[in-house]
């Protein structure tokens, strides 16, 4: 059973636009929530983070939002730069380091 | 730099032949692991390790073993390989925080 979804396996965004990335989770354990970027030939590199106490993280073009709610995340890449093109991953964690990964969008920022 | 390595990137190999996978880290990380991702499925956990003593295993860890021969090394190994094991693996560590450090990643197809 999946704990984390990203229901949109691709996104194309102009260059300069906003891109939005979805998530989604089932669990209401998870306090840790975080996006990795993936280029083709690489590992996974981590890109942002947010605890569960927070509703907002933002790291430069990068903003992570916590809606606890709904449970639902989000990242916000604003302006969007080709260089960004990649596969994102979202993943959460519970307490006790168990790590749970989204299935990935691929982003596609078109100059 | 501190780093994840894993040997080989690439391999090629045949149905029934054993395969090890090998990573390394100079992250002075004691927690290590081993995922795999597949079109559509994410990354999945295959053994995760705490510390050299400690093995368990993760959520496919059917027909895949492990072996932490230090702090720094973790191999992954296939008895016998099938087809449906073709993917990519990943290597990762982490501190206390749990977030993983990826690795770059080793392509293996089983034909």
């Amino acid at each position: 059973d999946q704990q984390v979804k990203q229901n949109s396996p691709s996104l194309s965004v102009q260059e300069g636009r906003i891109s939005i990335l979805n998530c989604d989770y089932t669990n209401s354990m998870f306090d840790y929530f975080l996006w990795y970027k993936k280029y083709p030939a690489e590992g996974p590199t981590f890109l942002i983070s947010i605890s569960s106490i927070k509703d907002k993280n933002e790291d430069g073009r990068f903003t992570v939002f916590l809606n606890k709610s709904a449970k639902h995340l989000s990242l916000h890449i604003v302006p969007s730069q080709p260089g960004d093109s990649a596969v994102y991953f979202c993943a959460a964690s519970i307490p006790g380091n168990q790590f749970y990964f989204g299935t990935g969008t691929s982003l596609t920022v078109i100059p | 730099d501190a780093d994840v390595t894993q040997t080989p990137r690439n391999r090629i190999t045949k149905t029934g032949k054993r395969i090890m996978l090998e990573c390394s880290q100079t992250k002075g990380h004691d927690r290590m692991y081993w995922y795999r991702q597949d079109p559509g499925l994410g990354l999945r956990l295959i053994y995760y390790s705490f510390d050299v003593k400690d093995i368990n295993k993760g959520e496919i860890s059917d027909g895949y073993s492990v072996s932490r021969q230090a702090q720094a090394k973790f191999s992954l190994s296939l008895e016998s390989a099938i087809p449906n094991q073709t993917a990519l693996y990943f290597c990762a560590t982490s501190d206390l925080s749990g977030r993983r450090d990826f690795g770059p990643g080793t392509r293996l197809t089983v034909l």
